[in-house]
């Protein structure tokens, strides 16, 4: 089975600083996805940014980038240049390939400090 | 149209009562998904629907049936409901299954049942 680790409940950053945040996961399959989805209070998901596993290009998206090890198992989500506007939960997420299912860590709760 | 549409966006509901969530996607997407989320909690899959057949049930009590009458719309009927139902209600949608995908969320239902 699959699993989703993110270690971090809780950070808080300045605005304009850097903050990574930490995503393990567990698979022996070879063909998935994965993806960090944010929830602003507003409740609504939205993805931030999405890594296809056979890709060895670490994605971007703007100021979003991730760091994807596929040896370590680790896809950690840096923001750049934070805004108020980051503050949110963020959940990390896997997909296989060819099937319905996501699997979500239980969250980091994102908070800028202006 | 990147849009996935519920209602309503607040629900309350005595136990008693028969009440459904709708959702509404309009990009072709024929993999749609009910997702359950508790306070401060990842969300949780109940149910996958893909072209319109249930693909997946999470083992979700009989007090929500799904339904799915196109392949742009997606119902839960809620009846009997506890106490402990009171969550958000995620409705979320994809590609076809296989193909480079994401899934796209709408702002979710937040349930209350009295």
């Amino acid at each position: 089975a699959q699993t989703v680790t993110q270690s971090q409940p809780e950070m808080s950053v300045q605005e304009a600083e850097t903050v990574t945040l930490s995503c393990t996961y567990d698979t022996s399959e070879n063909n998935y996805y994965l993806f960090w989805y944010k929830q602003p209070p507003s409740r609504q998901m939205i993805l931030v940014i999405r890594q296809e596993a056979y890709k060895q290009q670490n994605a971007t998206e703007n100021r979003f980038s991730v760091n994807f090890q596929k040896a370590a198992k680790s896809f950690s989500l840096k923001i750049s240049d934070s805004q108020l506007g980051d503050t949110a939960m963020y959940f990390c997420a896997f997909m296989r390939r060819f099937d319905d299912k996501i699997i979500f860590g239980k969250g980091t709760r994102l908070h800028i400090l202006p | 149209d990147t849009e996935v549409t519920q209602t309503p966006k607040h629900l309350v509901m005595g136990m008693t009562n028969k009440k459904s969530l709708k959702c509404e996607q309009h990009m072709g997407h024929r993999a749609m998904y009910w997702y359950k989320q508790k306070a401060k909690k990842p969300p949780e899959l109940m149910f996958v629907y893909s072209y319109e057949k249930l693909s997946i049930n999470e083992s979700v009590p009989s007090r929500f049936s799904p339904e799915c009458p196109n392949s742009s719309l997606l119902n839960l009927h809620l009846h009997a409901l506890q106490p402990e139902d009171s969550a958000l209600y995620l409705c979320a949608s994809s590609q076809v299954v296989g193909a480079d995908t994401e899934a796209f969320f709408g702002q979710g239902t937040r349930l209350t049942v009295v």
